[in-house]
């Protein structure tokens, strides 16, 4: 069956960086682009940007433009998100999700960005 | 970017009534992009409805998708108890891909 597993929970402090891992299965994973949205404690779903497993093109949203970076390893089935210096306001849960209709995420990440 | 408005913010019915929410797009959304999510505490959204009106796998069919255009519109038939959550509605049309805000609903 199709699952997508991220990695466990982060703790960063404000500058650094976090690298969140995707691991899909049970479906052929260069077929299906992946996206990755968050969550703030309390609040809505946002759409932060995806990448193409085949080839490896991403596009971000702007609004994470210049922070965030996406990439895969086809060896391993595997897509990472890194988000780099790191505010109060980056803590969420990050899930990474199937495209095109978001029939599959993962089960989230979250991450803490607290000093 | 197309803002989704989702309407209304909160909704409060009793188990066996029907909810009616609504999701209106700032511009024009191809149905086929279009899709809505339920999320409960705790845990990932669900794909409930994609291209507006198709129901994704395994979901019972008191859940319904309608619309187009600008208007889109959830009803769930027969509320269960385990249909009390969030509900969000998603367009997959243009970039930025958006989500709206979401509605809860919650039993009366």
């Amino acid at each position: 069956q199709v699952q997508l597993v991220q990695s466990g929970a982060e703790v960063k402090k404000p500058g650094a960086s976090v690298k969140v891992s995707c691991k899909a299965s049970g479906y052929t994973f260069t077929a299906y682009n992946i996206h990755w949205v968050r969550q703030a404690p309390g609040q809505g779903l946002e759409w932060m940007g995806k990448i193409s497993p085949s080839g490896g093109s991403t596009t971000y949203a702007q609004r994470f433009q210049g922070r965030v970076t996406m990439t895969r390893d086809t060896s391993t089935n595997t897509v990472y998100m890194e988000l780099s210096s790191l505010r109060s306001e980056d803590t969420a849960v990050y899930y990474c999700a199937r495209y095109p209709q978001f029939d599959y995420w993962g089960q989230g990440t979250l991450v803490t960005v607290s000093s | 970017e197309i803002v989704l408005t989702q309407s209304p913010g909160t909704l409060s019915l009793s188990p066996g009534e029907t909810a009616t929410l609504s999701c209106r797009a700032s511009q024009r959304v191809t149905s086929t992009y279009l899709a809505w999510y339920q999320q409960k505490p705790g845990q990932a959204p669900r794909l409930l409805i994609y291209g507006a009106s198709s129901r994704a796998t395994g979901i019972p069919d008191n859940f319904s998708g309608s619309g187009s255009g600008t208007d889109f519109t959830l009803t769930i038939s027969r509320l269960e108890p385990e249909d009390f959550a969030v509900y969000y509605c998603h367009q997959y049309d243009s970039s930025p891909i958006t989500f709206g805000q979401g509605t809860r609903l919650e039993i009366k």
